[in-house]
This record gives structure tokens, C-alpha cells and sequence, in this order.
């Protein structure tokens, strides 16, 4: 068991619609970050999240949004599919002052 | 050009090989993570780096800052080895934000 949980594990949208995924991380874990690995690449990093403020942002439009919430929990949002989204979302979360992280299994997001 | 490279990227390895996967990286890091991903998705952490060597089980990872090159090792490898390891390096000052290899892919035959 990870001690990070995602929901739902798998998901298929239409293009255009939007779509939440969510993490519930360890308590204690301020800090949550959330990637995107597509099929065969490695995980890009989306943003990050520390004590409910974005503190750091990837190469992603706006259309990708995200919120952290007091319980530990946070929501990754994305707006207007495209097809190109389909992806394996991931988050990761972590404590103040530690390298150490933990990940979720992901969310298999398929935009049809 | 990424910044982390991996070699190989897919690896096949007879059951009972010592195995070697390449990890380098073209920027300042404060710590290299080396991360093994099964079918499915799921990622576990296998090691955090940030000089030396470590070692758990049958799992050795190095790190040389020097030349920016890390190693994962694996001795007497088992079918169940077989998974993607990706390493990834996290930079100074920037939290929790990784940069990621594309991956190698391992597959194990009994």
C-alpha cells in the first residue's frame, strides 16, 4: 500500500468534455505534485502544490488546473479534452523537508 | 535534448543475469530517485540518491556527481524483475518537481 490513493483508476472522456482526477495523499504531505506519462515516455511534470497554493508549474496550458485541499487531498482538472490528453496521470505527495515522496497508481485517462 | 537520458531503453535478460541499467543527467541535482513502474502504472520508489551507493535486497544503485551518471544493478535477476525503471532527478530549489528518463523497459525470461 502506497499511503497515496487515486480515483477513479480508469476513466474514458469525449473530447471536449472536461474531467477531475483525485489524490489523497499521506497526512502530513503538504507538498503534491501531479505528472502526465504518456504511452512509452516518462512522466512530465504537470504543477505542484504546497499547503493549498500552486508553487510550480510544467509546459502545460491553462486548460490544466488543479486545487489542494486542507485533508491532504487535491483534484487535478482539465478542461476541453483533447485527444492527446489520454495519458497516465500520476501524483506524488511528500512532507515539508523531505526528499522523500510517495506515489499514487495513477489515474489511465483515455480521451476518445 | 532531455535532461535525464537512460540505456538501454529495453533490456531482455535470461533468468539469474546481473543486470545493469544507465542513468545521466545534464543538470545540477540534489537528489537522483530510481523508480520501477509495473503494467498498470503504478510506480514504487526504489532508491533516493544523493552520493555513494545503496543497496536493498538484491537492488544496488550508485551515483557519481562528478560525471552525473547513476546505475541501478540487479544480481541474480528473477521474471519478476521485469517491469519499466525510470530514474529521475530532482533540482536544487524547485520542491518536488522531477525530471524524468523515458524509461527501460526489463523483461526477465525463466
Amino acid at each position: 500500500e502506497t499511503g497515496v490513493t487515486q480515483s477513479p483508476t480508469h476513466l474514458i472522456k469525449t473530447r471536449g468534455q472536461q474531467v477531475t482526477l483525485r489524490c489523497s495523499s499521506q497526512s502530513g504531505h503538504n507538498t503534491v505534485s501531479w505528472y502526465q506519462q504518456a504511452l512509452g515516455q516518462g512522466p512530465q511534470f504537470i504543477f505542484q502544490y504546497y499547503r493549498e497554493e500552486e508553487n510550480g508549474r510544467g509546459n502545460f496550458p491553462p486548460r490544466f488546473s488543479g486545487l489542494q485541499f486542507p485533508n491532504y487531498s487535491s483534484e487535478l482538472n482539465v478542461n476541453a479534452l483533447e485527444l492527446d490528453d489520454s495519458a497516465l496521470y500520476l501524483c506524488a505527495s511528500s512532507g515539508d523537508g523531505n526528499y522523500g515522496y510517495t506515489f499514487g497508481s495513477g489515474t489511465r485517462l483515455t480521451v476518445v | 535534448k532531455n535532461e535525464v537520458e537512460q540505456s538501454p531503453q529495453n533490456l531482455t535478460a535470461q533468468e539469474g543475469e546481473f543486470i545493469t541499467i544507465n542513468c545521466s543527467y545534464s543538470v545540477g541535482i540534489s537528489a537522483l530517485h530510481w523508480l520501477q513502474q509495473h503494467p498498470g502504472g503504478g510506480i514504487v520508489s526504489l532508491f533516493m540518491l544523493s552520493s555513494g551507493k545503496k543497496k536493498h535486497g538484491r537492488l544496488i544503485a550508485t551515483i557519481n556527481i562528478q560525471e552525473k551518471h547513476s546505475s541501478l544493478h540487479i544480481t541474480a535477476s528473477h521474471p519478476r524483475d521485469s517491469a519499466v525503471y525510470i530514474c529521475a532527478v530532482k533540482r536544487p530549489n524547485t520542491g518536488n518537481q522531477f525530471y524524468f528518463g523515458t524509461g527501460t523497459s526489463l523483461t526477465v525470461i525463466p
